[in-house]
């Protein structure tokens, strides 16, 4: 089974931007793993930003955006807000069995 | 607007079984991919199993054999069968669509202890 690996936390300042991503232990990610990217703040349920590599829901801000950096899914912050202060989970589908990295801890401060 | 509310959980000793529902509203779950997913206590997400439209059902590795993922398309509504359930299995378990209907609900928490 894959392993996913995402930087563990991450301090970005209010404005700023930063750009979160996930390593495969397969080797390079391409669309085909369909990445996914999920927001979880303290004692609520996540929520997906992100799927299918690039594409947003209605309730995702413009400020994120969703890309593939050098084989590897990135979600990028661009103008950092106080409430943008979550775990971020990455998920990738590898023909079948789905895996979620093991999340990133962003402070904004 | 879409929506998923899990029900179910609740407490069960190891070797018990419960019966976990994620009712949806706002699309149609029998035409759509379906994820049942969980998070420990304190821990990060965990895919459990994979429905997709066409019937076909993939399942972790800790979940083969133990989970059923059924649905029932006249009720909108898809099932997490959970036998044989152990300690490590404590959990908030997820219901969550694909792709543009990738939203998840609130969460249904399974406790197994003794």
């Amino acid at each position: 089974q894959a392993v996913l690996t995402q930087e563990p936390s991450l301090t970005v300042s209010p404005g700023g931007t930063v750009t979160l991503t996930c390593a495969s232990s397969t080797g390079p990610v391409t669309d085909g793993h369909y990445p996914y990217w999920l927001q979880q703040k303290p004692g609520q349920a996540p929520r997906t930003l992100i799927f299918d590599t690039q594409a947003k829901h209605s309730w995702t801000p413009a400020r994120f955006s969703g890309s593939l950096l050098g084989g590897k899914p990135a979600l990028t912050l661009s103008g950092a807000q106080p409430e943008d202060e979550a775990d971020y989970y990455c998920l990738l589908s590898f023909s079948g069995p789905r895996v979620f990295g093991g999340g990133t801890k962003l402070t904004v401060l | 607007e879409l929506k998923l509310l899990e029900s179910g959980g609740g407490l069960v000793q190891p070797g018990g079984s419960l019966r976990l529902s994620c009712a949806a509203s706002g699309f149609i779950l029998g035409n759509n991919g379906m994820s049942w997913a969980r998070q420990a206590p304190g821990k990060g997400l965990e895919w459990v199993a994979d429905m997709y439209g066409s019937g076909g059902i993939v399942y972790a590795d800790f979940a083969k054999g133990r989970f059923t993922v059924s649905r029932d398309n006249s009720k909108n509504t898809l099932y997490l069968q959970m036998n044989s359930l152990r300690v490590e299995d404590t959990a908030v378990y997820y219901c969550t669509g694909h792709g543009g209907n990738s939203g998840w609900g609130q969460g249904t928490l399974v406790t197994v202890s003794s």
